[in-house]
C-alpha cells in the first residue's frame, strides 16, 4: 500500500507570493490532516478535510486556506507568503485515530 | 488550553541502555495518544494507546497510558544507534480524529 505522498518535497518562493502544496492520502483514507512545523514551534495544526468538508482548523491565518478533492487528495495554499511561514509542512492521513505522515514539503520564503 | 509537555527534552545514552520517555497531557475531549519517531522528515507512527493499563509493544519499544495521571510513557530496551531520533508525543482530542496536539519532543542521542 503506497503511503502519504506530498509534492513538492522543496520550494522557494519570495515574499508577497503564493504557494500550493499537495497531498494525496492512504487509499481508502478520507481524512486528510495539515501540520506546520518549525523549530520554534514545534508541530501546529492548521486544518483537517473529511470527505471535502473542513472539519476543523487551527489557529492560523486567513492567508492559510486548503480543500481536499473527491479522490481524497487536499491541497494547501498560503497567500501573501511571509518569511514567518519558512517550514516544513506536514500532511497526514488518518483512519480509525490512526494518522501517517508524508515526508513532507520544505518552504523557504526569501 | 489543551498542551502536552514531553520530558526530558533530551537524553544522551550509550548503546545497550534502556530509556523511558515521559508525556503528560491536558487536552479536552482526549480521544488517544500516539507517538511518533522522527529522524529526518515523516514522522513514523509507532503507536496509538486509547485504554489506560494497556501496553503495546513492537520489538524493543513498548508504551502505556495512564488516564488518570493524564501522562504516558515510551520505554526502548537495549537501545542502538538507529534509536538516535526525535520522539514525539500527540494527543487526539476535541470532535476530530485529525486534529493532533504535539509535545515538543525529546531528542535522543544513543552513542556506540
Amino acid at each position: 500500500k503506497a503511503g502519504v505522498t506530498q509534492t513538492p518535497r522543496y520550494l522557494i518562493k519570495t515574499r508577497g507570493q503564493q504557494v500550493t502544496l499537495s497531498c494525496s492520502p492512504i487509499s481508502g483514507h478520507r481524512s486528510v490532516s495539515w501540520y506546520q512545523q518549525t523549530p520554534g514551534q514545534g508541530l501546529q495544526f492548521l486544518f483537517e478535510y473529511f470527505s471535502e468538508t473542513q472539519r476543523n482548523k487551527g489557529n492560523f491565518p486567513g492567508r492559510f486556506s486548503g480543500r481536499q478533492f473527491s479522490n481524497s487528495r487536499s491541497e494547501m495554499n498560503v497567500s501573501t507568503l511571509e518569511l514567518g511561514d519558512s517550514a516544513l509542512y506536514l500532511c497526514a492521513s488518518s483512519w480509525d485515530g490512526e494518522a501517517f505522515f508524508g515526508q513532507g514539503t520544505r518552504l523557504t520564503v526569501v | 488550553e489543551d498542551k502536552v509537555v514531553q520530558s526530558p527534552l533530551s537524553l544522551v545514552v550509550h548503546e545497550g541502555d534502556t530509556v523511558t520517555l515521559n508525556c503528560s497531557y491536558e487536552v479536552t475531549n482526549f480521544r488517544s495518544l500516539l507517538w511518533y519517531k522522527q529522524e529526518k522528515k515523516a514522522p513514523t507512527f509507532l503507536f496509538m494507546l486509547t485504554s489506560s493499563g494497556i501496553e503495546k509493544k513492537s520489538g524493543r519499544l513498548s508504551s502505556i497510558l495512564d488516564k488518570k495521571e493524564l501522562f504516558s510513557i515510551l520505554n526502548i530496551t537495549a537501545t542502538q544507534t538507529g534509536d538516535s531520533a526525535v520522539y514525539l508525543c500527540a494527543v487526539g482530542g476535541g470532535g476530530s480524529q485529525g486534529n493532533l496536539i504535539f509535545g515538543k519532543g525529546t531528542k535522543l542521542s544513543v552513542k556506540p
